[in-house]
């Protein structure tokens, strides 16, 4: 089954200690996205990736960091978490032999206490 | 810049009725438009994506239509079902320059429906 899969689920840390979020998709899909999603603000890219050793910011990236060390897999750090970063977190990936349809994962909603 | 609108934000009606959906964008410099539903807890599941090229798209009970020169696009669901209540998201990915190549959509705020028996 084509899916993204995001770790944990659910996550209630303190503000400063560092924090990984693991994504990991199966479709071989070179595109791969992390986006926040906060009330009235909708969804927002944080970080993407092209390919292998291919990242870039997206619109709100202060306080992440992404890494691409391999095609499926695509983990967002929180180097030292802090409250305003408390917010459910998307990972995705983009086929682009079907039409550009991005894939999403199940969602991570994080606490910063 | 690119900005995504969806309206109304909630909605709610009695099983049944055929409804729509709207959502409209401000630049007509487009790839494609995606219709996404998200349920509580849950991720988003992909329900329809339309071309910049096409007008429209169906998938059963989901229509979804794009007038990319006006900016506006429908999702209409025949015979509403209590199952279909979730929040329903577009999103668009925008052309021009680069921006093909950051992978990123635009979201609207969704539209929250809610069918009751």
């Amino acid at each position: 089954e084509a899916q993204v899969t995001q770790n944990p689920r659910y996550l209630i840390t303190v503000t400063g200690k560092k924090l990984t979020v693991t994504c990991s998709q199966n479709m071989n899909h070179e595109y791969m996205s992390w986006y926040r999603q906060d009330p009235g603000l909708g969804l927002r890219q944080i970080y993407y990736s092209m390919n292998v050793e291919v990242t870039d910011k997206g619109d709100v990236p202060e306080g992440y960091k992404v890494s691409r060390k391999e095609k499926r897999n695509f983990p967002l750090i929180l180097e030292s978490p802090s409250p305003n970063q408390t917010s459910l977190y998307f990972c995705a990936s983009t086929s682009l032999g079907q039409g550009n349809i991005q894939y999403f994962g199940a969602g991570t909603r994080l606490s910063v206490l | 810049k690119q900005e995504v609108t969806q309206i109304p934000a909630a909605l709610s009606v009695p099983e049944g009725e055929n409804l729509v959906l709207n959502c409209s964008f401000t630049d007509s410099a487009i790839y494609n438009l995606q219709w996404f539903r998200q349920d509580p807890g849950k991720g988003l599941t992909s329900l329809l994506l339309i071309q910049s090229s096409q007008r429209e798209q169906t998938s059963g009970r989901l229509n979804a239509s794009l007038d990319k020169s006006s900016g506006r696009s429908t999702l209409y669901i025949a015979a509403s079902q209590p199952g279909d209540s979730a929040t329903y998201l577009c999103a668009v990915r925008p052309k021009g320059g680069y921006s093909y190549n950051t992978d990123k959509l635009i979201f609207g705020t969704g539209t929250r429906l809610q069918v009751f028996p």
